[in-house]
């Protein structure tokens, strides 16, 4: 079992909709990464969090450190969102993160 | 800033030859990090560098690699002798003093091994 399970590991909606992409991880974390990964390859890193919530734009991410479970949402969402979305986490005592698999999103018009 | 800088994009090189993939992090970030990525395997942390000395490599996959960072500005990831299975998308990454903070990837070297 992986360290860190994001899922769906695909999920297609319509723009418009609200999305949510959800992470867990089995190992003591410091800190919790969600990365955006483009068609044409870049990384983006989009939220860094230890607790509670972070909000920017469209995205909002949150952490539930009892229940080692993060979730990426994203409100109105809309094509340019089409992106591969990544959880890592820094295991405490670490500086190195763990990947999660991705959740490939795609959003039609 | 012009942010992480990687060099070359992409790479095609023929089993057996060396290939040396270069990265300039951020001015100021004193992590590094150099990271691999398949389809299979997705990302995966090879080695990384806290002032430009090597903290954690136990994700180098073998002997064949080996990474410098000869100064705070520059790093090198060598495959020698490279193979087709070398074959992916690295990533160098930097991040300031704080290493468990934001990390800015570079776009990326896709190394192709025939």
């Amino acid at each position: 079992k992986n360290e860190v399970e994001q899922s769906p590991q695909n999920l297609t909606a319509q723009e418009g909709e609200f999305i949510t992409i959800n992470c867990s991880y089995s190992v003591g974390i410091s800190a919790l990464h969600w990365l955006q990964q483009h068609p044409g390859g870049g990384i983006v890193s989009l939220f860094m969090l230890s607790s509670g919530k972070k909000k920017h734009g469209r995205l909002i991410a949150t952490i539930n450190i009892q229940e080692k479970h993060s979730s990426l949402h994203i409100t109105a969402s809309h094509p340019r969102d089409s992106a591969v979305y990544i959880c890592a986490a820094y295991r405490q005592g670490a500086q190195k993160l763990v990947f999660g698999q991705g959740t490939r999103l795609t959003i039609n018009p | 800033d012009a942010g992480v800088i990687q060099s070359p994009r992409h790479e095609v090189t023929e089993m057996g030859q060396e290939v040396t993939l270069r990265c300039k992090p951020i001015s100021g970030h004193d992590y590094l990090f150099w990271y691999r990525q398949t389809m299979m395997r997705g990302l995966e942390l090879l080695i990384y560098f806290n002032n430009n000395v090597p903290i954690d490599d136990s994700g180098m996959p073998e002997d064949r690699f080996s990474a410098k960072m000869p100064n705070a500005s520059f790093s090198t990831l060598k495959i020698q002798p490279s193979e087709p299975r070398d074959s992916a998308v690295y990533f160098c990454a930097s991040s300031i003093p704080l290493g468990t903070d934001t990390q800015y990837f570079g776009p990326g070297t896709r190394l192709t091994v025939l």
